[in-house]
């Protein structure tokens, strides 16, 4: 089965603080792809990355890193410096092998950036 | 990156009527759409998957002659709710895939308010 765990329900920062937002999943497959969306009050989601199971290297976007460890099933995104514009809801979010079409989605976190 | 459009960003109904979602690739062809529905403050659950051109594929537990698919051109879906009710009332978001990868375009989303 296929499962996404966002223990964080909401989380609030002031501005210019770090803050991580976790990812936990479960699959029993051996190839599959996580993935990081935002959704601004507005509801649109944005992408803001994808990993496939076999690439562990850790990724830095900006202000944005993310740390993908297979031992502890998670893909955790940390956000430096946060800013009032990150206050939004982050999705973490499955494909599995036979059907990556099929994408399973955490229950959110909702970050509040105060300035 | 790829745009997918929904129209129209919001509708109000009364309860016993139908209503029309319409989602757009707009400018790649999208082979497979799907939908997904968000109730306030939680996360996407995925409806359907539609092939342009076939029936659609429903998950479990979604009424397929309540919610209705069509597919079809290759950058049109359309989602109708039937005889809607105010349990209906939710976040509609459809996402597009291309040809190329298992890389999903989500829409802006569709807010349905069912009186």
């Amino acid at each position: 089965a296929q499962k996404v765990t966002q223990a964080q329900t909401e989380i609030s920062v002031v501005e210019k603080e770090d803050v991580t937002l976790d990812c936990v999943y479960e699959t029993r497959d051996t190839t599959y792809y996580l993935f990081w969306y935002k959704q601004p009050p507005s509801g649109e989601l944005v992408f803001l990355i994808r990993r496939n199971s076999f690439d562990e290297q850790n990724e830095i976007s900006g202000r944005y890193s993310w740390n993908f460890q297979k031992s502890t099933s998670s893909f955790n995104f940390t956000i430096t410096a946060s800013q009032v514009v990150d206050s939004a809801v982050y999705f973490c979010a499955l494909s599995g092998e036979y059907n990556f079409n099929k994408f399973y989605f955490g229950s959110g976190t909702k970050l509040n950036v105060k300035p | 990156g790829a745009v997918v459009s929904q129209h129209p960003s919001w509708v109000i109904c009364k309860s016993g009527t139908s209503v029309k979602i319409e989602c757009r690739s707009l400018d790649f062809q999208a082979t497979t759409m799907f939908w997904y529905r968000q109730f306030p403050k939680q996360s996407l659950m995925l409806m359907a998957t539609s092939n342009e051109g076939s029936k659609a594929t429903y998950e479990q537990g979604v009424e397929k002659d309540k919610f209705l698919i069509n597919h079809a051109s290759l950058t049109l879906s359309t989602l109708t709710v039937t005889s809607a009710h105010p349990e209906d009332s939710s976040f509609y978001i459809c996402s597009a895939r291309g040809r190329a990868n298992n890389e999903q375009f989500f829409g802006p989303g569709t807010r349905l308010t069912v009186l």
